[in-house]
C-alpha cells in the first residue's frame, strides 16, 4: 500500500524540541519534492516546509525560519522535522506530503505536537 | 506572500445538486513560463489527512471522479461538484503552488441540507 507514516510527535514545553519522521512505503519518495503541512486545532492547513528531491533545497514559511529544519534520507525513504525553540503557536497536527512537483499529491495521517507548560 | 480567499465559509446542498466554491488569489497564478495555472484543490473529511483533488486548476487528479471540476485562471478559480453526493461531505480547501510561502485558502466547509 502507498502510504506516508509520521511519528514523533507529542508533548512540549515552549523552548523544547522535537524531531518528526516520516516513512514511505508503496513507492520511492526519492523522486519527489516532500513537504511538512500543519494543521492547529480548529484551523486550516498551513504549509511549513519544503525540500528538493536530492536535498540541495529547502525553503520555509517565515515564523519556523531558524527554529525548524526539514532534511531526508533517500536511502531509508524517510523525510524528518527538526524543531527546536518550541511555541505554543507550533501546536498542531504535522503531515508528511509526498509532493506532485510543488503540489501535495499524497497526504500522511499526521502525528500531533502540543506545546505546552 | 500570496493570499487566497475562498467563499463561502461553508454551504449546505441537497444530495444530487451542485455545489459551487470560490476561490480568489491576490496575485495572478498563471505562469509566462507555461501558461498553467498554479491552483489546487484539496478535500479533507474527518478523521482522515487530506486528498488532492485538482491541480493545474483543471486537471482531475487520478482517481478523482468526474463529478468534480475546477475552472478559472488568473486569479479566480472555482471548484464545482455537480451532483453532490454523500461521501462528499468535507472541508474543501484551495492552495497556490506558484510562490514559496505555498498558501492555503480558509476552507470552506459542504455539507447535506
Amino acid at each position: 500500500e502507498v502510504q506516508l507514516v509520521e511519528s514523533g510527535g507529542g508533548l512540549v514545553q515552549p523552548g523544547g524540541s522535537l524531531r518528526l519522521s516520516c516513512v514511505a512505503s508503496g513507492f520511492s519518495l526519492a523522486n519527489s519534492w516532500m513537504n511538512w503541512v500543519r494543521q492547529a486545532p480548529g484551523q486550516g492547513l498551513e504549509w511549513v516546509a519544503i525540500i528538493k528531491e536530492d536535498g540541495s533545497e529547502k525553503i520555509y514559511m517565515d515564523s519556523v525560519k531558524g527554529r525548524f529544519i526539514i532534511s531526508r534520507d533517500n536511502a531509508k525513504n524517510s523525510l524528518y522535522l527538526q524543531m527546536t525553540n518550541l511555541r505554543v503557536e507550533d501546536s498542531a497536527v504535522y503531515h508528511c506530503v509526498r509532493g506532485l512537483g510543488w503540489y501535495f499529491g499524497l497526504w500522511g495521517r499526521g502525528t500531533l505536537v502540543t506545546v505546552s507548560s | 506572500d500570496i493570499v487566497m480567499t475562498q467563499s463561502p465559509d461553508s454551504l449546505a446542498v441537497s444530495l444530487g445538486e451542485r455545489a459551487t466554491i470560490n476561490c480568489k488569489s491576490s496575485q495572478s497564478l498563471l505562469s509566462s513560463s507555461d501558461n498553467k495555472n498554479y491552483l489546487a484543490w484539496h478535500q479533507h473529511k474527518p478523521g482522515q489527512p487530506p486528498k488532492l483533488l485538482i491541480y493545474w486548476a483543471s486537471t482531475r487528479y487520478s482517481g478523482v471522479p468526474d463529478r468534480f471540476t475546477g475552472s478559472g485562471s488568473g486569479t479566480d478559480f472555482t471548484l464545482t461538484i455537480s451532483s453532490l453526493q454523500a461521501e462528499d461531505v468535507a472541508v474543501y480547501y484551495c492552495q497556490q503552488s506558484h510562490t514559496a510561502p505555498l498558501t492555503f485558502g480558509g476552507g470552506t466547509k459542504v455539507e447535506i441540507k
